[in-house]
C-alpha cells in the first residue's frame, strides 16, 4: 500500500471557496512536500513541512502536518479557476533515499 | 537556468522499436528521478541516480528498460523492444539533495503503437 495517499481523491468546489486536501502516511518521515500539476505539465513544488514543523503557509496556501496522526492537511483558500490541477503529496521517510508520491487529489475550481 | 529539459517531448513508435528519452538536469543538482505517469497506475519511480551513480531501480518494471547518467548533465531511459503498454508520459525531475524539492521536466508522451 502507499506510503502517503490523498483523501479525496477528486473535489470540486466553486470559486472563492476554499479546498481542504489531506494526505496520510504510515511510517515516520523527515519532510513532507506537497506538489502541483496541471494538465498534461511536469509537477510543480508548491511546499515543504519539516517533521518538527506544525505549520507553513505560503501565499493562499496552508499546510498543516500532525506526526501523531501521521497525516498533513493541504488548504487553498480563496480558490481560483488556475488552481484546477491535481494535487500529490511526497513523503521523505526516514532513512529512504527517495520521495514518495501519493496517487493525488483532482481539483477542480468552478469559475 | 532553463529548468531541467526532456527531449523529444513526443514520441510515438511501433512495438518492437527501440525507445530513448533523454533527459537533461538542473545544474548543479546532484539526484535525478525518472518517472512514468498514466491514468492506471499514476505516478511511479522507476528509478533514481545520486551523483551519477544509480541508487534503486526496483521500480523498473522490466528488463526491456534500462538507464544511465553518464554524467552530471545527462541522463537516458532506454526501452528496448517497446510495447504498447510502455505507453505513458515519462518525466525527469533532478534536486540537490535526495530529499530536496524536485524539480520536474515537462515529460515525453510516449505512445507505442
Amino acid at each position: 500500500s502507499q506510503q502517503g495517499e490523498e483523501d479525496p481523491q477528486a473535489l470540486s468546489i466553486q470559486e472563492g471557496e476554499n479546498a481542504t486536501m489531506n494526505c496520510s502516511y504510515k511510517t515516520s518521515i523527515n519532510n513532507l512536500q506537497w506538489y502541483r500539476q496541471n494538465s498534461g505539465r511536469g509537477l510543480v513544488h508548491l511546499i515543504l513541512i519539516r517533521s518538527n514543523e506544525r505549520e507553513k503557509h505560503s501565499g493562499r496556501l496552508r499546510v498543516t502536518l500532525d506526526t501523531s496522526k501521521k497525516s498533513s492537511s493541504l488548504l487553498i483558500t480563496a480558490s481560483r479557476a488556475a488552481d484546477t490541477a491535481s494535487y500529490f503529496c511526497a513523503t521523505d521517510v526516514q532513512g529512504a533515499g527517495k520521495s514518495t508520491f501519493g496517487d493525488g487529489t483532482t481539483l477542480t475550481v468552478k469559475p | 537556468d532553463a529548468g531541467v529539459i526532456q527531449s523529444p517531448r513526443h514520441e510515438v513508435t511501433e512495438m518492437g522499436q527501440e525507445v530513448t528519452l533523454r533527459c537533461k538536469p538542473i545544474s548543479g543538482h546532484n539526484s535525478l528521478f525518472w518517472y512514468r505517469q498514466t491514468m492506471m497506475r499514476g505516478l511511479e519511480l522507476l528509478i533514481y541516480f545520486n551523483n551519477n551513480v544509480p541508487i534503486d531501480d526496483s521500480g523498473m518494471p522490466e528488463d526491456r528498460f534500462s538507464a544511465k547518467m553518464p554524467n552530471a548533465s545527462f541522463s537516458t531511459l532506454k526501452i528496448q523492444p517497446s510495447e504498447p503498454r510502455d505507453s505513458a508520459v515519462y518525466f525527469c525531475a533532478s534536486s540537490f539533495l535526495l530529499q530536496d524539492e524536485q524539480y520536474f521536466g515537462p515529460g515525453t508522451r510516449l505512445t507505442v503503437t
